[in-house]
């Protein structure tokens, strides 16, 4: 199984600050790799897919990069409907996985 | 609009059984992969099982393997989970999500359902 592993597991932001997640694959996953928001309650919204195309409708401040092993997504100007929890994903073979998610909480 | 609802959830003793039922509207449902993904109280999202847009094709987590069983009827716009012997770790929200390609992520979701297992 391919296990992904997300860091930092929470992070302290203001408004208007950038972050920036990393997602690590235990082997290649290509560019097959999603990024989710899920705020409180909610179900998950997609974001990003195939590592570096937006989903519409999602805001450009928004983005992704990486392949093979190693992902980031970024958020460039933190707002504060963003505060929320974030998780990858990868869809290059079953069984699917996730990473443990991380939590960008309001400083 | 493009939606899916989970129903079917609710509270079950050990050993018992639940049919989860997801409802598909505003898009081609027979076009889509489909998946039931759950998440315990608190914690991270688990990737359950998967189904192929034809039903042809379905895979389970080692967890739920010979527990669970997943289905489709393309006709009813309708996917579903049959949960046998439940067990207290299979006490979760279980969303069901669908993808117009399977490599690019779960692009539509459902609300959610609860499965509480408890005596």
């Amino acid at each position: 199984d391919i296990q992904m592993t997300q860091s930092p597991s929470s992070v302290s932001a203001s408004v208007g600050d950038r972050v920036t997640i990393t997602c690590r694959a235990s082997q290649g996953v290509t560019n097959w790799l999603a990024w989710y928001q899920q705020k409180p309650g909610k179900a998950p919204k997609l974001l990003i897919y195939a590592a570096s195309r937006l989903q519409s409708g999602v805001p450009s401040s928004f983005s992704g990069s990486g392949s093979g092993t190693e992902f980031t997504l970024t958020i460039s100007s933190l707002q504060p409907e963003d505060f929320a929890t974030y998780y990858c994903q990868q869809a290059n073979s079953f069984p699917l996985t996730f990473g443990g998610g991380t939590k960008v909480e309001i400083k | 609009q493009v939606q899916l609802v989970e129903s079917g959830g609710g509270l079950v003793k050990p050993g018992g059984s639940l049919r989860l039922s997801c409802a598909a509207s505003g898009f081609t449902f027979s076009d889509y992969y489909m998946t039931w993904i759950r998440q315990a109280p608190g914690k991270g999202l688990e990737w359950v099982s998967y189904i192929s847009s034809s039903g042809s094709t379905i895979y389970y987590a080692d967890s739920v393997k010979g527990q669970f069983t997943i289905s489709r009827d393309n006709a009813k716009n309708s996917l579903y989970l049959q949960m046998n012997s439940l067990r207290a770790e299979d006490t979760a929200v279980y969303y069901c999500a669908g993808s117009g390609s399977f490599y690019y992520g779960m692009d539509v979701w459902g609300q959610g359902t609860t499965v509480t297992v408890s005596s």
